[in-house]
């Protein structure tokens, strides 16, 4: 079991250019979750998907942020134009349903830096 | 609403000393409780869980933790501290048949030699 993969593993950009980060979740896993870390806010979801569908985005911060999952195997999360204050490390996480009986898995994430 | 509160942003212990991080949360129900890991540059790791039955549950690497519904606590304990268990831990809350899962700030280990 190769664990949720995320690419690349850092990125820096500069502000106003797009940001594509990437998530390989486990396969047979029917959630998806991508979070944000920072010290100043912590870990936040930002949405989750269920059999590829987007359940909740009420957690993305506003237009510029999109998240697609466009078949079980691959989602992405877009950031369109990029800003410094969106520096921080995101998490892509997967699950076998969402229940306590599902542990989360996540991925070692992707840390963006937009100067 | 449902949230989750950890005292002390950082803990520093030595090395063989008891681990202590607290967790209390709020709860209009029963809820499960879970502690995640954060070891550096890496993602989080389930730690335990508390969902029913058994109010004191053992995780990995020694870790447990006691849910206590009368405090609203669900603190974090091992014995005997290892180098290895400086990371950061996260508390966490769901509420049972709810798509949710509610963290803490997370509380930074710090292992002395």
């Amino acid at each position: 079991d190769a664990g949720v993969i995320q690419s690349p593993r850092h990125e820096v950009t500069e502000m106003g250019q797009e940001v594509t980060l990437r998530c390989k979740p486990i396969s047979g896993h029917d959630y998806l979750f991508w979070y944000r870390q920072t010290m100043m806010r912590g870990l936040e979801l930002l949405i989750y998907f269920n059999n590829n569908v987007p359940i909740d985005d009420s957690g993305m911060p506003e237009d510029r942020f999109s998240a697609k999952m466009p078949n079980a195997s691959f989602s992405t999360l877009k950031i369109q134009p990029s800003e410094p204050r969106d520096s921080a490390v995101y998490f892509c996480a997967s699950s076998v349903g969402f229940s306590a009986r599902s542990p989360l898995h996540f991925g070692n994430g992707t840390r963006l830096t937009v100067t | 609403a449902q949230s989750v509160t950890q005292l002390g942003s950082h803990v520093s212990v030595s090395e063989g000393a008891l681990v202590l991080l607290r967790c209390n949360y709020s709860s209009s129900v029963p809820p499960y409780l879970f502690w995640y890991v954060q070891y550096p540059n890496q993602g989080l790791q389930l730690l335990l869980k508390y969902t029913t039955g058994a109010t004191l549950v053992k995780g990995i690497n020694g870790f447990e933790a006691e849910f206590k519904k009368s405090e609203t606590s669900f603190h974090l304990t091992k014995p005997s501290a290892h180098m290895s268990d400086a990371a950061e831990y996260f508390c966490a809350v769901s509420e049972p048949r709810a798509n949710n899962l509610f963290f803490g700030t997370g509380t930074r280990l710090t292992v002395i030699p």
